[in-house]
């Protein structure tokens, strides 16, 4: 049982690049999330999906976009990478919608990092 | 914007010793919870506690949730190194939706052997 997969694992862009970070989940969850960790900043949530074919704005998301096409990926766009988007991201899942806990399971992480 | 604010920063004990971490929240919230996250790790949950629980256990785990003063505590006891880590308490606000948790900054714990 895989859980929350993310890939890659590490990237280093260079400013003005664009990528894309893959997450994918195979415990039929509906609620999808992307949060980017940054040194004594925390957690903070930069966009989440409900369901297929759903995203929504988190708390920064700006400079980045997102995709649910499947209901077991949810994609993180960088268009034209930026320094200050050199952080650690994180992908997460929670089955709330079948009356789960509001349990949120994390993927390993992505570092990236931006010159 | 930051909900959960961990105190201490950072916590260095011996093996065997109990661990107390606190968590101070600014709004109404359904539920609160912890989580672990080892170095270079991904986020693991430990353990909820819902607004009208005051305490809840789980292994070597308490959790207590005083709601008039916004606050919550995380005791580990008889601590081990391999609970070495940072802790995170993330809020669930009241009248929010779509599960999304407000996560504060985090108490770093070392565990001596």
């Amino acid at each position: 049982n895989a859980g929350v997969t993310q890939t890659p694992k590490f990237r280093v862009l260079k400013t003005g690049q664009s990528m894309t970070l893959l997450c994918a989940q195979d415990m039929n969850h509906e609620y999808m999330y992307w949060y980017r960790q940054d040194p004594g900043m925390g957690l903070r949530l930069i966009h989440y999906s409900v369901g297929e074919g759903t995203t929504a704005k988190g708390e920064v998301p700006d400079g980045y976009n997102v995709s649910r096409l499947k209901k077991q990926n949810f994609l993180l766009g960088l268009e034209s990478a930026a320094p200050s988007q050199t952080s650690v991201y994180f992908c997460a899942s929670n089955g709330r919608d079948r009356g789960y806990s509001g349990e949120l399971f994390f993927g390993e992480g992505s570092r990236l990092t931006v010159l | 914007s930051q909900q959960g604010e961990e105190d201490p920063q950072a916590l260095s004990i011996q093996e065997g010793e109990n661990a107390t971490m606190n968590c101070s929240y600014k709004t109404s919230i359904n539920n609160l919870q912890w989580y672990r996250q080892n170095s270079g790790r991904g986020l693991v949950h430990l353990i909820l506690i819902r607004s009208n629980e005051r305490e809840k256990h789980s292994g070597r785990l308490r959790v207590t949730l005083d709601t008039s003063k916004k606050s919550s505590s995380l005791l580990i006891t008889a601590s081990r190194a391999a609970d070495t880590a940072s802790y995170f308490c993330a809020t669930d606000p009241y009248g929010g939706s779509q599960g999304n948790l407000i996560f504060g900054k985090g108490t770093k714990l070392s565990v001596k052997p």
